[in-house]
């Protein structure tokens, strides 16, 4: 399968903390895109990282990307409550089609 | 923003029945379309890749005789799940692909459809 990795698959963290999670992929890729799923919802899309680009940031996220490794990384600071989720990340290549990590349950405590 | 709606967002059928699930790019035109499939605490898997006018590409291991798509115009997609199985209750997404600005195709994502097969 050509589905990326995620770790941690589940994470509870405190209010105020960090949360990181961790996406592996297996093939040469354009872009890097990180999702966010409420439970039963749809898709919220957070942030994309071209190939050519090392980090980038959005409000409390912060992506890396190293291709050389195959990875990135997904940061959220001072996380909040509202922040439970589940993340994917994405991996786009030639074809432009998504192939999708297995996801990290995110559980921020009160 | 570009905006892809699902109808309906859930539906429950019975074994043996058909469903149709509809997907539409409100405030674009997309010349391709995406089906997945994503079930409970899972992530999502690419079904079949859908062009208007043309017949759908289907990922390894989907059936195409079970899973109908129609892509007859560029802003409406259609997924038939047929003779619809218990094993078939999943989270149906669509998504619709545009070109941007800059030469790069984005991809926007629908609301996704809650399908029970009892």
């Amino acid at each position: 399968s050509q589905q990326g990795e995620e770790d941690p698959q589940a994470l509870s963290i405190q209010e105020g903390e960090n949360a990181t999670m961790n996406c592996s992929y297996k093939t040469s890729i354009n872009n890097l895109q990180w999702y966010r799923q409420n439970s039963g919802r749809g898709l919220v899309h957070l942030i994309l990282i071209r190939s050519n680009e090392r980090e980038k940031h959005s409000g409390r996220l912060r992506v890396t990307l190293d291709t050389s490794k195959k990875s990135s990384s997904l940061l959220i600071t001072a996380s909040r409550a509202a922040d439970t989720a589940s993340y994917f990340c994405a991996t786009v290549g030639g074809t432009y089609k998504y192939i999708f990590g297995t996801g990290t349950r995110l559980k921020v405590l009160a | 923003g570009a905006v892809v709606s699902q109808h309906p967002s859930w539906v429950i059928c019975k074994s043996g029945t058909s469903v149709k699930i509809e997907c539409r790019s409100l405030d674009f035109q997309a010349t391709t379309m995406f089906w997945y499939r994503q079930f409970p605490k899972q992530s999502l898997m690419l079904m079949a890749t859908s062009n208007e006018g043309s017949k759908a590409t289907y990922e390894q291991g989907v059936e195409k005789d079970k899973f109908l798509i129609n892509h007859a115009s560029l802003t409406l997609s259609t997924l038939t799940v047929t003779s619809a199985h218990p094993e078939d209750s999943s989270f149906y997404i669509c998504s619709a692909r545009t070109q941007s600005g800059g030469g790069f195709y984005e991809q926007y994502f629908g609301p996704g459809t809650r399908l029970t097969v009892t």
